[in-house]
């Protein structure tokens, strides 16, 4: 079974502090992801990589930036915390392959005060 | 055109009964359509998937009905269990840079009552 482990289930953060949210998954998946989920806008990509060393915007990069220096490792990086942040974080890998679902962490709930 | 449009956004179903989620999508270039269920306090799970050249696809109590020329597919579960309360996103698939980027629908939230 695919195993995507985000490091933190909750975290509670400050306004203009530095956060990393850390994803792991174990199955050797080429490409990872990072969504934000709010209510009633389902989940929406922050950024993805398909590569080591190799990312792309999603949807809604601002504020964000991301690091894959390793295959198996993926972090989501809030520069300067906002309280507009404050959201469920989901970590996803897939295989380069068609028809390969992508699979979820069991999510970063984040609140920045 | 990226966008994918699910309703209901809530549904609220009698045990036994059958539950029915709806989606609709603008690109064709979309080629892999899964349903994914979300228990509270846990990441979305892959329920059932389904390719644009097949009509139904059956997996137990879940079946996605696909409809190519309306460029609509739906979830139904029948003979909804307690259990089956969720919240279910569709998505559809694309590739693009080097990966397939899902554009995931906005959410159903299931109550099944015992």
């Amino acid at each position: 079974d695919v195993k995507v482990t985000q490091s933190s289930r909750y975290l509670v953060k400050r306004t203009g502090e530095k956060v990393f949210l850390e994803c792991v998954q174990d199955m050797d998946h080429e490409n990872m992801f990072w969504y934000r989920q709010d209510p009633g806008l389902g989940l929406r990509l922050i950024y993805f990589s398909y590569d080591v060393k190799m990312k792309e915007k999603g949807d809604i990069p601002e504020g964000y930036s991301v690091s894959r220096e390793k295959k198996e490792r993926f972090s989501l990086i809030l520069e300067s915390a906002s309280t507009n942040q404050t959201s469920m974080y989901l970590c996803a890998s897939i295989s380069y392959r068609a028809d390969q679902p992508q699979h979820f962490g069991d999510g970063t709930r984040l609140s920045i005060l | 055109q990226q966008q994918v449009k699910q309703s209901p956004q809530s549904l609220i179903v009698q045990k036994g009964g059958i539950s029915i989620i709806n989606c609709a999508y603008e690109n064709t270039a979309f080629d892999y359509f899964p349903w994914y269920q979300q228990f509270p306090g846990k990441g979305p799970a892959l329920l059932i998937a389904i390719r644009p050249d097949v009509s139904e696809k059956k997996e137990g109590r879940f079946t996605i009905s696909f409809n190519k020329s309306a460029k609509q597919f739906s979830l139904h579960i029948m003979d909804s269990q307690p259990g089956d309360s969720a919240t279910y996103f569709c998505a559809a698939s694309i590739r693009s840079s080097g990966t397939y980027k899902y554009i995931f629908g906005t959410g159903t939230r299931l109550k099944v009552l015992a």
